[in-house]
């Protein structure tokens, strides 16, 4: 099976740099997603990373390293907008490529 | 461009109750999927289509069926509602993820109470 770890509960002020956490255990990894959430709102999509490093967007940095089942998403410059719960998710790939497995999410809370 | 759209977006069950919820998204996406999202559960994937046609089942299956019948539709059944199906129900739909590009576009949600 799939299991993915990541903090709960995240707080930060304006301005501020927050880094969520997930690790993960996993057969068959392919890629590591991140997602976004607002209270009552849809996921949308981050970040994704299907190799080792660093993808930068804009605020939005995401890290993968497989070696160590590892991953972070990095946000800087912290505005009251970006309050919500992060998602990590990991790609299996083979038959099931598409699929994702998504972590219990991160609520973060900016204040200012 | 809607996106990927979700009919109802709320509704309210009695218990042995059926319903069909209705996706449909116009990015000519090949797959499409179906989660729910409960308090601290984060999304867990019901089922999930690969193609027209196809189906196929995700972690928590039970007590729903599917249905892909045009590429750009994909139906959700409950055939007799229980209490633990009360949740948010979203759908998503992506291109072939063999393209290259793996991003999940989500819908709006439908939110289901099942008395």
């Amino acid at each position: 099976g799939q299991s993915l770890e990541q903090p709960s509960e995240v707080t930060a002020v304006e301005g501020a740099i927050v880094q969520i956490n997930c690790t993960y255990q996993t057969s068959g990894f392919y890629g590591l997603s991140w997602y976004q959430q607002h209270d009552g709102g849809a996921p949308t999509f981050l970040s994704y990373n299907g190799l080792d490093g660093l993808e930068e967007t804009g605020r939005f940095s995401s890290f993968l390293s497989r070696s160590d089942s590892y991953g972070y998403l990095l946000l800087q410059e912290l505005q009251m907008k970006d309050s919500a719960s992060y998602f990590c998710a990991v790609e299996v790939g083979g038959s099931t490529l598409g699929r994702l497995y998504f972590g219990r999410g991160t609520q973060l809370t900016v204040w200012p | 461009n809607a996106g990927v759209t979700q009919t109802p977006k709320f509704r309210v069950l009695k218990t042995g109750q059926s319903m069909t919820l209705l996706c449909a998204q116009d990015m000519n996406h090949e797959y499409m999927y179906w989660y729910r999202q409960d308090p601290g559960m984060g999304l867990r994937l019901i089922h999930y289509s690969v193609g027209e046609g196809t189906t196929a089942k995700g972690e928590v299956p039970d007590g729903y069926n599917v249905s892909r019948l045009k590429k750009q539709n994909f139906l959700l059944g409950l055939e007799s509602a229980a209490p633990s199906q009360t949740s948010v129900y979203f759908c998503a739909s992506s291109y072939h993820p063999q393209a290259g590009v793996e991003t999940q576009y989500f819908g709006p949600g439908t939110r289901l109470l099942v008395l």
